[in-house]
């Protein structure tokens, strides 16, 4: 019964670090999607995925890129960490065969800090 | 732009007490309208949606949201909180573009406290 399961819980880069978060779902759903949480301002999107092969830009995208590796699996990489980047990130995932396309189910996060 | 608006950043309440949380949203054509929950440590989740018909929309956990088209708000209700309640709430709206895609817009939250 894991669901959504993302890696790593925590971690902590230097300014101009490589990082991949990882991301994976087990209820054979084809939309995936990485949101970034900051206070005060809820969650905002970064990339989305409507299926296996597919990304697309949400509404903070610079300085992310992502990978639908397959079905299950959807990474969101930081090329050059920046501290504007210390945030909480969860990935999420929803059935989406029809419409409308919606987060249903999300991870447990992971809390990075960049320094 | 789209956008959602949670007025009440931080609710305090004692137990058995009322709850309604504001949401309001400002785009004027079709949309879908969520809230999700974050309880402390854990991940996101749904606790109601409306996508169309009666505007009266029932969740898990005894909560409940109205969908008032006029006023371009989705306010969540509980007659009688509990301290398990205590958690963040976030309200959600959506609308379709061009291939498929709902944009989810997520309001800033509202931290609910229920005090023993």
């Amino acid at each position: 019964n894991a669901g959504v399961t993302q890696t790593p819980k925590f971690q902590v880069l230097k300014t101009g670090q490589s990082m991949t978060l990882q991301c994976a779902q087990d209820m054979n759903h084809n939309s995936m999607y990485w949101y970034r949480q900051d206070p005060g301002m809820g969650l905002r999107l970064i990339y989305y995925s409507a299926s296996e092969g597919t990304t697309d830009k949400g509404e903070v995208p610079n300085g992310y890129n992502v990978s639908r590796l397959n079905k299950r699996e959807f990474s969101l990489r930081l090329e050059s960490a920046a501290p504007s980047q210390t945030s909480v990130y969860f990935c999420a995932s929803s059935e989406a065969k029809d419409f409308p396309r919606w987060p249903q189910h999300f991870g447990d996060g992971t809390r990075l800090s960049i320094l | 732009a789209q956008s959602v608006s949670q007025h009440n950043h931080h609710v305090i309440l004692s137990e058995a007490a009322s709850l309604e949380l504001g949401c309001n949203y400002s785009y004027g054509g079709t949309v879908n309208l969520f809230w999700y929950v974050q309880y402390p440590g854990q991940h996101l989740q749904l606790l109601l949606k409306y996508f169309s018909g009666d505007p009266l929309v029932k969740g898990i956990k005894g909560f409940e949201a109205e969908f008032i088209k006029s006023k371009f708000s989705f306010n969540l209700r509980k007659p009688s909180v509990q301290w398990s309640d205590t958690a963040e709430y976030f309200c959600a709206v959506s609308r379709s573009f061009s291939g498929g895609y709902q944009k989810v817009t997520f309001g800033t939250g509202t931290k609910l406290q229920v005090i023993p």
